[in-house]
């Protein structure tokens, strides 16, 4: 069966350092893979996409995420962390629903970061 | 602006009072879904729906309803709320089809906040 893990649930760091959020998938077929943030009281927004192709994605704010096969991940990084990344991060896996149907996405656990000034 | 709009965002009921929580969409799209957030479980889809008249299960339907009469309204319906149907909800709607563009990208809503005593 398809999921995702995202081994740490909190993750603190000091404005300004560096930030690699980890996260590891399970799906027989080529992934699509996403990463969505979750501000307090606000709904996902897509950080980042991963379909097919250059395997280092850049996505908004910053963000950039790398898909590597032998190792089934797609860690999400950040060079340099601002008190406003302070959020929920999730990773989530799209599996094909029969042919020309919706993607459904399988989301992990998230990753919790808290920002240190 | 394009968005996917829940109502209510924040609701306390009791055990057994119907209710429903209702999700619109102003982007014309096929496709939508509910999902259900909790603490270490990340999202799990409740229902989704691939046009008008359309629906099926996701991950976790039990206790919920849905109907999808219209393009761009997708309520989710608690015939009989119990207290382990406290929780976050999220609606989402995407289009395109999986074939031709791709995984779908979801818009979230803001997501509604249910606690059932």
């Amino acid at each position: 069966a398809q999921s995702v893990t995202q081994p740490d649930i909190h993750i603190t760091v000091s404005e300004g350092a560096s930030l690699e959020l980890r996260c590891n998938y399970s799906y027989g077929a080529t992934p699509y893979l996403f990463w969505y943030v979750q501000s307090p009281g606000q709904g996902l927004q897509l950080l980042l996409k991963y379909f097919s192709g250059d395997t280092l994605v850049q996505g908004i704010k910053g963000f950039e995420a790398e898909f590597k096969r032998s190792q089934s991940s797609f860690n999400l990084r950040k060079p340099s962390v601002h008190w406003s990344d302070a959020a929920e991060y999730f990773c989530a896996v799209s599996t094909l629903r029969g042919s020309g149907g919706y993607n459904k996405l399988i989301f992990g656990a998230g990753t919790r970061l808290a920002v240190h000034p | 602006e394009a968005q996917v709009t829940q109502n209510p965002r924040y609701l306390i009921t009791v055990t057994g009072k119907k209710l429903t929580v209702t999700c619109s969409q102003n982007m014309n799209h096929e496709y939508m879904s509910w999902y259900r957030q909790d603490p270490g479980l990340g999202l799990r889809q409740i229902y989704y729906s691939m046009n008008v008249e359309v629906t099926d299960k996701g991950d976790v339907p039990e206790g919920y309803k849905v109907s999808r009469k219209e393009k761009r309204n997708f309520p989710l319906i608690l015939e009989s709320p119990s207290p382990n149907q406290t929780s976050l909800y999220f609606c989402a709607s995407a289009s395109g089809l999986a074939g031709i563009s791709g995984a779908n990208v979801l818009t979230f809503g803001a997501g509604s906040r249910l606690t059932v005593l």
